[in-house]
């Protein structure tokens, strides 16, 4: 049971350009959700988060949107540059015994940014 | 600063034994979450340690087991190991402040360890 789907599995877009990452979820009770950026060989690290009190939140290049009604959200970053290019996954929690919070991960998109 | 050091970084095992991997947190964190990463798919949590005592589990058999330290650092082991354990397997440490917001935005993985059983 995939509650976190990124149903586009990879994605190329031209340097520059803005590039859109989408993500669905099917739990309603995650209320957190959370971008992180993988790059071969390495861990993932946390790029940006939306609380499900918001719709958007912005920082730097990167925003997220977060639409409850449809169980969607999408990351935008404008303008895409070459060290975008990586691997995003989409993560969502849902609320737990104080502190004791669990991330649930999609499959992950490979974005590759063309120069 | 060291960030999340994990060891070994790979490691060959056949089916049927067991396996321990090891983990340290970030300077200053002091709780550990194990993650198993297989091919293709997104990290899928395990269980997750603070104060010495897991606190959450996943989705996974009593096969996974783990520990923390006092020291923080922890340990994850698998027993009886199947084919199907093959995988990248990865720690993250947090600060439980007990503040009561989520530290997941400051959750800082590791390298990983990826393991792979014949």
């Amino acid at each position: 049971d995939q509650q976190v789907k990124q149903n586009s599995p990879s994605l190329s877009v031209q340097e520059g350009r803005i590039s859109i990452l989408n993500c669905d979820y099917t739990n309603s009770m995650f209320d957190y959700f959370l971008w992180y950026k993988k790059y071969p060989a390495e861990g993932p690290t946390f790029l940006i988060s939306i609380s499900s009190i918001k719709d958007k939140n912005e920082d730097g290049r990167f925003t997220v949107f977060l639409n409850k009604s449809a169980k969607h959200l999408s990351l935008h970053i404008v303008p895409s540059q070459p060290g975008d290019s990586a691997v995003y996954f989409c993560a969502a929690s849902a609320p737990a015994n104080f502190g004791n919070e669990k991330l649930t991960f999609g499959t992950g998109t490979r974005l590759t940014i063309i120069p | 600063d060291a960030g999340v050091t994990q060891s070994p970084t790979h490691l060959i095992k056949t089916r049927g034994q067991q396996v321990t991997l090891r983990c340290s947190p970030k300077s200053g964190h002091d709780t550990v979450s194990w993650y198993q990463q297989a091919l293709g798919q997104g990290p899928q949590f395990i269980f997750q340690y603070y104060e010495e005592e897991e606190r959450q589990r996943g989705n996974f058999p009593d096969r996974f087991s783990g520990h923390q330290f006092p020291n923080y650092s922890s340990e994850l082991n698998v027993n009886a190991l199947l084919l199907g354990d093959s995988a990248l397997y990865l720690c993250a440490s947090s600060l439980n402040a007990g503040t009561g917001v989520s530290g997941n935005e400051k959750l800082f993985f590791g390298s990983g360890t990826q393991l792979s059983v014949l």
